[in-house]
């Protein structure tokens, strides 16, 4: 059974570049597509990006330039570059399977970030 | 951009009772391939969200059936049958643009005892 574990820094601070990391278990990245998916305090959920290992990474247009999602198949790790915070970049972060094509059928339980000073 | 927008966004319900939440797209979710890419998700307290339903009206694996949706378009609902305890929490719905890849969240409805 496939498991997702995001992982990396609780804070980061205002200009700086937040990276994190899922690590996938019990089944091979090469085997899905991944989605890094973001919600702020209080808010809905936030489609950042998903990565298949032939493909380039597509990303949502609102963070275009500043994201990017690559993998280490060696580690079977999904990984999230956001460079430039804003302190409306906090929130809690998730990694996520993708069904299909079209929603998302596994989820990690997500880490916290916070960007403050 | 699509705007998904759900209602209600605050739904207190009586166990036992059916409830529903509906949600609206700003533009038709019908693909270039025929489908239609509508799912519902529920997040309860603490957790990550869950897949309910997948386009339209397709329960995922180990979804009770007293979840059902429905739709076509741009309106489209959730319905619980007989609302239990263990239901309580947001429900979103959320689109998927197959090109450009595009996914997009309703701003949530809360389902409360």
């Amino acid at each position: 059974q496939v498991h997702l574990q995001e992982s990396g820094p609780g804070l980061v601070k205002p200009s700086e570049t937040l990276s994190l990391i899922c690590t996938v278990s019990g089944g091979s990245i090469k085997s899905y597509y991944w989605s890094w998916i973001r919600q702020s305090p209080g808010r809905g959920p936030e489609w950042i990006g998903y990565f298949f290992y032939t493909m380039r990474a597509w990303y949502n247009p609102s963070l275009e330039g500043r994201v990017t999602i690559s993998a280490d198949m060696s580690k079977n790790q999904l990984s999230l570059r956001l460079t430039s915070v804003t302190a409306s970049d906090t929130a809690v972060y998730y990694c996520a399977k993708l069904w299909g094509n079209d929603a998302f059928d596994l989820w990690g339980h997500g880490t916290m970030v916070t960007v403050s000073s | 951009d699509i705007v998904l927008t759900q209602t209600p966004l605050s739904s207190p319900v009586t166990l036992g009772q059916p409830a529903s939440i509906s949600c609206n797209s700003s533009q038709s979710l019908v693909q270039s391939d025929g489908n239609t890419y509508l799912s519902w998700l529920q997040q309860r307290p603490g957790q990550p969200p869950r897949l309910l339903i997948y386009k339209i009206s397709n329960r995922f694996s180990g979804v009770p059936d007293r979840f059902s949706g429905s739709g076509a378009g741009t309106d489209f609902t959730l319905k619980i049958n007989r609302v239990e305890a263990e239901d309580v929490g947001v429900y979103y719905c959320l689109q998927a643009t197959q090109f450009p890849p595009m996914y997009t969240f309703g701003q949530g409805t809360k389902l409360e005892i």
